[in-house]
């Protein structure tokens, strides 16, 4: 399996606090996503990097920002969590894009 | 919006069967991929397939791609309970106007795929 761990894994919040989920990964890859999942939706991308201190937004980036200041580490940050931001999020790597996406095993957040 | 479509939304089988999953799109691609989701683990990667191409194989699972009817099929053949997974399709479009695409993929809904020992 590709070395990457999500931290933390499951997370309770209220409204109106701020939650940075943190994705770790042990690869050297390039590119790293974060994606969220939810019922009738599928996956989708939420930011994305192409190396340190480049980042770009996805499809649903509205509430979300992100950081990268080395290789290993994709920091997602939701500054004022709303219940709508209950979801599970999953972090993904590829050494190139174009190249398959290794996925972590996901952090459950909830928004109380 | 949603790049991919997968249909059926769930199948049922009983192992040994061959378990066939569709997916459609939009827009043109770089490429197309397939990943498995087992309960609350993250995506496997399975197969990914280039515009350029029509066919791929890989163990018991075959893929093809038919760019002008911007769809893709994956085949499962002779099914085991241990398949049963959620499978997802997603699509790298490229970057507009030709540009890079960054990877960045559209994911489909998913098949929930249950096969029956």
């Amino acid at each position: 399996d590709a070395g990457i761990t999500q931290s933390p894994r499951h997370k309770v919040t209220e409204t109106g606090t701020p939650v940075t989920l943190r994705c770790h990964q042990t690869e050297n890859h390039r590119y790293m996503y974060w994606y969220r999942q939810d019922p009738g939706h599928g996956l989708r991308l939420i930011h994305y990097s192409y190396g340190v201190k480049d980042t770009d937004k996805g499809e649903v980036s509205d509430g979300y920002s992100v950081s990268r200041s080395k290789t290993e580490d994709f920091l997602l940050t939701l500054e004022s969590a709303t219940s709508s931001q209950t979801s599970v999020y999953f972090c993904a790597i590829s050494v190139d894009q174009g190249q398959p996406q290794h996925f972590g095993d996901g952090t459950r957040l909830s928004i109380l | 919006s949603q790049q991919g479509e997968e249909d059926p939304q769930a199948l049922s089988i009983q192992e040994g069967e061959n378990a066939t999953m569709n997916c459609s799109y939009k827009t043109s691609i770089n490429n197309l991929q397939w990943y498995r989701q087992n309960s609350g683990r993250g995506l496997v990667h399975l197969i990914l397939i280039r515009s350029n191409e029509r066919e791929k194989h890989s163990g018991r699972l075959r893929v093809t791609l038919d760019t002008s009817k911007k769809s893709s099929s994956l085949l499962i053949t002779a099914s085991r309970a241990a398949d049963t997974a959620s499978y997802f399709c997603a699509t790298d479009a490229g970057g507009e106007a030709g540009g890079t695409s960054y990877g960045k993929l559209t994911f489909g809904q998913g098949t929930i795929l249950t096969v029956h020992p």
